[in-house]
C-alpha cells in the first residue's frame, strides 16, 4: 500500500541554520506530495505541494521537488527563524486513492532556538 | 473567507459513552474528510463524503463509528460506547472537489477526545 517515511525528530537548529527534513514515498502510479505544518496549538497547514515530476513547490522560504526517480520530497528552508518551530508532516495522495485520502507519515518536529 | 470550523474544541467523556463531534466545511467546498491524530498511531484517514454520500467507509477503525453529512455542509462523526483507545484529535477536512487527486485538502483545528 502507500506509505511515507519521513525523519524522526525531534530537530533542533539555531536560528538562520539550514534546514532538511527528509521525506521518502512508496506509491503506486504518480501521487501528488504536500507538505503540511502544524503549529503550536493550530491545526494542519497546507505548507506546499507538487503534482508531478519534477516539480517544485514553495512558500514562506521552505521549498521540496518531487523526484520521482529517488520517490523523494525533501523539504529545505535556507534560514530557519523561531517562528518555525512546529511539526511538519510529509504526505501524499495516490492517483484514485481509495476515499481520496491523503496518506501522512509520522511527523518532524522542529525547534529553532533564538 | 471562513476555513473548517470544528466543535467542540475539547471533548471529555466516560467510557461507554456516546460522543458527537461535527464539522463545519468551507462553504462550496463539496468534498470532506475526517482524520484522527493520536500518539500511537499517527494520522489515519477515516472517511470522506462526496456531497452527502461516504463511498468509502474502510477507514473507521470499527462499527462504533459512524459519520453522516446533511445538504452537503455539515458533518457528525458519532462515536458508541466510547473506549479509552478512541481518545485522539478529531481532524476534519474540506476541498472543493473529491474527484481531483491535487486537490488541496483544509483542515479544521481538530476535536480533542479524551475518554476516561
Amino acid at each position: 500500500g502507500d506509505s511515507v517515511t519521513q525523519m524522526e525528530g525531534p530537530v533542533t537548529l539555531s536560528e538562520e541554520a539550514f534546514l532538511t527534513i527528509n521525506c521518502t514515498y512508496t506509491a503506486t502510479g504518480y501521487p501528488s506530495l504536500f507538505w503540511y505544518v502544524q503549529y503550536p496549538g493550530e491545526g494542519l497547514q497546507l505548507l506546499l505541494k507538487a503534482t508531478k515530476a519534477d516539480d517544485k513547490g514553495s512558500n514562506k522560504g521552505f521549498e521540496a521537488t518531487y523526484r520521482k526517480e529517488t520517490t523523494s520530497f525533501h523539504l529545505e528552508k535556507g534560514s530557519v527563524q523561531v517562528s518555525d518551530s512546529a511539526v511538519y508532516f510529509c504526505a501524499l495522495r495516490a492517483f484514485k486513492a481509495a476515499g481520496n485520502k491523503l496518506t501522512f507519515g509520522g511527523g518532524t518536529r522542529v525547534l529553532v532556538k533564538p | 473567507g471562513a476555513g473548517v470550523s470544528q466543535s467542540p474544541s475539547n471533548k471529555v467523556t466516560e467510557k461507554g459513552k456516546d460522543v458527537e463531534l461535527r464539522c463545519d466545511p468551507i462553504s462550496g467546498h463539496t468534498a470532506l474528510y475526517w482524520y484522527r491524530q493520536s500518539l500511537g498511531q499517527g494520522l489515519e484517514f477515516l472517511i470522506y463524503f462526496q456531497g452527502n454520500s461516504a463511498p468509502d467507509k474502510s477507514g473507521l477503525p470499527s462499527d462504533r463509528f459512524s459519520a453522516e453529512r446533511t445538504g452537503g455542509s455539515v458533518s457528525t462523526l458519532t462515536i458508541q460506547r466510547t473506549q479509552q483507545e478512541d481518545s485522539a484529535v478529531y481532524l476534519c477536512a474540506s476541498s472543493l472537489e473529491a474527484g481531483i487527486y491535487t486537490d488541496t485538502q483544509y483542515f479544521g483545528p481538530g476535536t480533542r477526545l479524551t475518554v476516561l
